[in-house]
């Protein structure tokens, strides 16, 4: 079976400091994976996936996660955050051959402080 | 629609009562998807549907919960006798089923808060 950890509840940090929410997965057979964020009274929205090929992805927001798969691992970086980045990332897996049924985990809140 | 759209966005119980969340997809998304989101966790999977049909219903917690997409687009969950450990904010989410595949993007609405007291 699929699982998902996010090793940080919570992430705060200062304006314009870089940032890295962790995410490691387990699962027996080749994944897809993805990053959706949620703003305060939003619905998730997806940031970015891993689908295959180069193993960087990156967000039009300047976010950038990296698949690594001898760590089994998607962590998501950005260098320079802003205080409109304060939101509930939440780290996620799909089965390639499957339809769409993600596993999340429990999500990192990252805050932002001026 | 422009994109899902989740009602009631708030919903107050009491415990035993029946309850009815409403999702309207997006148009001509043939996959849907209700996710259970508790607080602090992470949404968890509750059922998915390929057009009309339940295609994966093993994340209903129990014989309380049923889902519906009669005509292929709106979807109701309905949960009977509710639990104060029902409070949630119940996710849906659509995407272009057809050909069904992991790398499908699925749009979420906003949610239904329901609160059983």
């Amino acid at each position: 079976a699929q699982s998902v950890t996010q090793l940080d509840s919570q992430v705060p940090v200062f304006e314009e400091a870089p940032v890295e929410l962790r995410c490691n997965y387990s699962s027996s057979v080749s994944v897809y994976l993805f990053w959706y964020v949620q703003y305060p009274n939003q619905g998730l929205q997806l940031l970015l996936k891993y689908l295959s090929g180069s193993t960087l992805v990156e967000s039009i927001n300047g976010f950038e996660a990296e698949f690594n798969k001898s760590q089994t691992s998607f962590h998501l970086r950005k260098p320079s955050v802003h205080i409109s980045d304060t939101a509930e990332y939440f780290c996620a897996v799909s089965d390639p051959g499957g339809y769409n049924k993600l596993i999340f985990g429990a999500g990192t809140r990252l805050a932002v402080h001026p | 629609g422009a994109g899902v759209s989740q009602t009631p966005s708030n919903k107050v119980t009491e415990k035993g009562k029946y309850v009815e969340l409403r999702c309207d997809p997006i148009s001509g998304h043939t996959a849907l998807y209700w996710y259970r989101q508790s607080l602090g966790q992470g949404p968890e999977f509750l059922i998915y549907f390929q057009g009309t049909g339940a295609a994966d219903d093993s994340g209903l917690p129990n014989d309380r919960f049923f889902a519906v997409r009669p005509e292929g687009s709106v979807s109701t969950l309905k949960i009977q006798r509710t639990e104060r450990g029902d409070s949630a904010v119940y996710l849906c989410a659509s995407s272009p089923g057809v050909p069904a595949s992991g790398a499908n993007v699925l749009t979420f609405g906003a949610g239904s808060r329901l609160t059983v007291l």
